[in-house]
């Protein structure tokens, strides 16, 4: 079967920095995407990486090795903003995205 | 541009009735997709399209139907609702034609409840 893990929660400090990780095993492998999601909104795109190693875009990171199936996203300098969930998918080789139950992050200030 | 708009944002819906979730995007995007999110559980995939005329069954598709009569526009039907039905149905699209590895981009969200 597919399956996506992420941790269910964190919390981490305002102004430091969190690493979420998400480990998967799917049919295939076409790339992996991290979405951020507020309460209450749409997911919306942080990042895609589909070759191994770190992807950096302002404060958001994201890394992929494809060898152990496991990714991350890094959040530096945390604002009270950045809390909200944060959703892996990978791109499996239908080209159907297969989701993770998604990480809610708690920033304290 | 408003991107992706989806009707109603939520409802409160009697069992054994029938509803029509709308979702209708301005992108011309070709590919468009509906998900149910749960809580505790990932997004999963009801129905997509890759293109206006075609349509295929996702995770789990039983109980709604869609149709794709032209680009922009992407209905998700239930014929007779259940309550384990109720929950936010996000509506999706993206500039692909093959249903490859692009950006998925959300409308809002239609929260529903089945009584």
């Amino acid at each position: 079967g597919q399956n996506i893990d992420q941790p269910t929660e964190m919390t981490a400090t305002e102004g430091a920095i969190v690493q979420i990780n998400c480990t998967y095993q799917t049919s295939g492998f076409n790339g992996l995407f991290w979405y951020q999601q507020h309460a209450g909104e749409a997911p919306t795109f942080l990042s895609y990486n589909v070759l191994d190693g770190l992807e950096e875009k302002g404060r958001f990171s994201s890394f992929l090795s494809r060898s152990k199936g496991y990714s991350y996203l890094l959040l530096k300098e945390l604002q009270m903003k950045d809390s909200a969930s944060y959703l892996c998918a990978v791109v499996d080789s239908n080209y159907q995205l297969i989701w993770g139950a998604g990480t809610k992050l708690i920033i304290k200030p | 541009t408003a991107g992706i708009t989806q009707a109603p944002t939520s409802q409160i819906l009697a069992a054994g009735r029938s509803m029509t979730l709308r979702c209708t995007q301005d992108m011309r995007h070709n590919a468009m997709y509906w998900y149910r999110q749960d809580l505790g559980l990932g997004l999963r995939l009801i129905h997509y399209s890759n293109t206006a005329g075609t349509t295929g069954k996702g995770e789990v598709p039983d109980g709604y139907s869609v149709s794709r009569a032209n680009t922009d526009d992407f209905p998700l039907t239930l014929a007779s609702a259940v309550p384990s039905q109720t929950s936010v149905y996000f509506c999706a699209s993206s500039d692909s034609i093959a249903g490859g590895p692009d950006t998925q981009y959300f409308g809002p969200g239609t929260r529903l409840t089945v009584l």
